[in-house]
Formats: C-alpha cells, sequence, structure tokens
C-alpha cells in the first residue's frame, strides 16, 4: 500500500514568515513528487514538481527532495494571507504494468494560515 | 493558459440513478484521469485512460464505473447506479506525456472538478 503522509496542521504563520510544510512517503520506486495548493472547494493547483535529489526554487516557493529519506518538503518565503489553502503532497507511482499510466498518489494536505 | 474543464459544477441525483460527469482535457495531451475527494478526504485515484482505453483502475473504480472518450475532446466518467457513498467531487486531469518527455510533461492538470450529491 503506498501512503504519503502529511501534517494535517492547521499550521499558522505570521505574515512575512517562511512556512515548512512536510511529506513522507513510501514507496521508494516513487520518481515524481509534486506539491498542489487547494482552496477550500476548489481543485488542486500545481504549485511545483522535482524529481532530483536536492532544492529546487521557483519564486517564493523551495521544493527540497531527499530519496534516501523519502521525504519532500516546501517552504513558502514571505508569506502571505492568500497562501492559506490546503497544500498537497502528491507522489507519482508507476501503474501496474509496464508503460501505463501514472497515478497520483496525494497526501491528506497541510491546512496553513498566513495571520495578516 | 489552456485548462481543463468539467461540467456540470453541481450535480444532485437520486440514490440509483445514472450520471455522467463531462470533461475537456488540454487539447495536445494524452493521458487522461479522473480522481474523487469525498469530503474532508484525500484525493484519490479512480482510473487512468490512454489510446482509448483504461490504462490503470483502483479498487474503487469497480462495475459501476466507465470512462469513455466519445469523441476528439470529451472524456466522461459513467456511474452507472449511484450510492449515497459517491457523494463527492470528482476531479479530472490530464497530462502531455507519460515517460520520455521530461518531467514537466508528465505533470497532471485539474479540472475545477464536479460535486457530485447523491441523495
Amino acid at each position: 500500500q503506498k501512503e504519503v503522509e502529511q501534517n494535517s496542521g492547521p499550521l499558522s504563520v505570521p505574515e512575512g514568515a517562511i512556512a515548512s510544510l512536510n511529506c513522507t512517503y513510501s514507496d521508494r520506486g516513487s520518481q515524481s513528487f509534486f506539491w498542489y495548493r487547494q482552496y477550500s472547494g476548489k481543485s488542486p493547483e500545481l504549485i511545483m514538481f522535482i524529481y532530483s535529489n536536492g532544492d529546487k526554487e521557483d519564486g517564493r516557493f523551495t521544493a527540497q527532495l531527499n530519496k534516501a529519506s523519502q521525504y519532500v518538503s516546501l517552504l513558502i518565503r514571505d508569506s502571505q494571507p492568500s497562501d492559506s489553502a490546503t497544500y498537497l503532497c502528491a507522489v507519482n507511482s508507476l501503474g501496474r504494468s509496464s508503460g501505463s499510466a501514472r497515478q497520483l498518489t496525494f497526501g491528506s494536505g497541510t491546512q496553513l494560515t498566513v495571520l495578516p | 493558459e489552456p485548462e481543463v474543464t468539467q461540467t456540470p459544477s453541481h450535480q444532485v441525483t437520486q440514490m440509483g440513478q445514472e450520471v455522467i460527469l463531462r470533461c475537456v482535457p488540454i487539447s495536445n495531451h494524452l493521458y487522461f484521469y479522473w480522481y474523487r475527494q469525498i469530503l474532508g478526504q484525500k484525493v484519490e485515484f479512480l482510473v487512468s485512460f490512454y489510446n482509448n482505453e483504461i490504462s490503470e483502475k483502483s479498487e474503487i473504480f469497480d462495475d459501476q464505473f466507465s470512462v469513455e472518450r466519445p469523441d476528439g475532446s470529451n472524456f466522461t466518467l459513467k456511474i452507472r447506479s449511484t450510492k449515497l457513498e459517491d457523494s463527492a467531487m470528482y476531479f479530472c486531469a490530464s497530462s502531455e506525456a507519460l515517460i520520455g518527455g521530461g518531467r514537466r510533461r508528465e505533470t497532471q492538470y485539474f479540472g475545477p472538478g464536479t460535486r457530485l450529491l447523491v441523495l
């Protein structure tokens, strides 16, 4: 059973602070890792993907991947009230048969609140 | 920027009725997916579709469910006889490529969802 675990929160940070979101996954064969943002009642919106160990930066967002520890994180610098949402970690796993489309396994999400 | 679209945005149905949820994937994408999210729970994979056939399906995707690409643009999810526990948000997603196309091309983009309520 492939599992993706996240702290459900809620996580509250003051405006301008760094928010740190963490995710662990169970399937060592996982190859691609995604962070989605989901506002209440809305669909997941892609923030970043990462597939190599290390850091990947995109504007105020930095994703970090450590495959040995099976750990992915997302840092949000200079947090804004508009960043308040649930952040979903998703892991792309190979299908059961060779070449089949990869399914995303999602964590339960971390609810982030940025306080003005 | 191209988007995945879904209709209807909301659907209310009686238990035992058939529903069809519709999706228009991004035009140059080749891989299509359905996910669902029961209120307060995780997003769960249902099925993936490629080259006019199901590629993978989860345990949730039982004989009550079917998918179809009836024409060059639409991708549908049919629930044959709805149950109360089918009430959820249903998300369609699409991706451009699978492997060999680079990681950006395997990224799945989600539609706005259809909220299904079974009474």
